[in-house]
């Protein structure tokens, strides 16, 4: 396994499901992040890890729910969500917050709620 | 807050040229990326600029002038596969936290 991985690739859940997206990095990295890209927005990010303690909520409706167990794992819990939270869930990680540490991303999970 | 603007698209020739402009206005500042991002692809990282001036890595560059919040990427040489989203993204001056623009469609045609 090499870089950031994301399980599933594609959810398709209805407005009362819960469901959990999955994020695995194996390059040692020690911060980890969940974006969310919608059709003709920005890239926004949700949250941050860092060192395993969420160093950022950007204002995210408390219907997702990070979780990070370990540095090498971040999940994403999902209940009660809405249509127009369909959109591409990105998870990236990185080494720290100086220099050039530049985050890599995931392949994402193509979210759908009907 | 932070606004960042870039085009929304651009269309180029193979072989040619093609400059993506990005300004923007912060509260901080400590980095400007540039990202690639590939229809249904995950976005992979491309530059990294926090001093004014230059950047090159082979057919691309990009340039820093803080001072006046500007930021552009250079694809030389354009070849088919350079067609894709390109994404500037700023970070704050602590943190991890990005924040990205809207991103450039770039078509590059035969």
């Amino acid at each position: 396994e090499t870089g950031v991985t994301q399980t599933p690739r594609h959810l398709v859940m209805g407005m009362t499901n819960k469901k959990s997206l999955k994020c695995e990095q194996h390059l040692g990295h020690n911060a980890m992040y969940w974006y969310k890209q919608s059709a003709k927005k920005p890239l926004e990010l949700m949250f941050v890890y860092s060192l395993e303690e969420r160093v950022e909520n950007n204002s995210v409706p408390s219907r997702f729910s990070p979780e990070c167990p370990n540095s090498s794992h971040l999940f994403l819990h999902l209940h009660t969500l809405q249509p127009e939270d369909s959109a591409l869930y990105l998870c990236a990680s990185s080494q720290g917050d100086r220099g050039t540490y530049e985050q890599y991303f995931g392949p994402g999970t193509r979210l759908t709620v009907t | 807050g932070q606004n960042i603007d870039q085009p929304t698209e651009m269309t180029a020739t193979e072989g040619a040229i093609v400059q993506i402009n990005c300004t923007y206005q912060t509260s901080g500042f400590n980095g400007l990326f540039w990202y690639q991002q590939h229809a249904g692809e995950a976005p992979t990282f491309l530059s990294y600029n926090v001093l004014d001036g230059l950047e090159e890595k082979g057919r691309f560059s990009s340039f820093l002038s803080r001072s006046k919040g500007y930021s552009y990427l250079l694809l030389k040489e354009l070849q088919m596969k350079d067609s894709a989203s390109y994404l500037c993204a700023v970070r704050e001056a602590a943190g991890n936290k990005l924040t990205f623009g809207g991103g450039t469609r770039v078509l590059v045609k035969p």
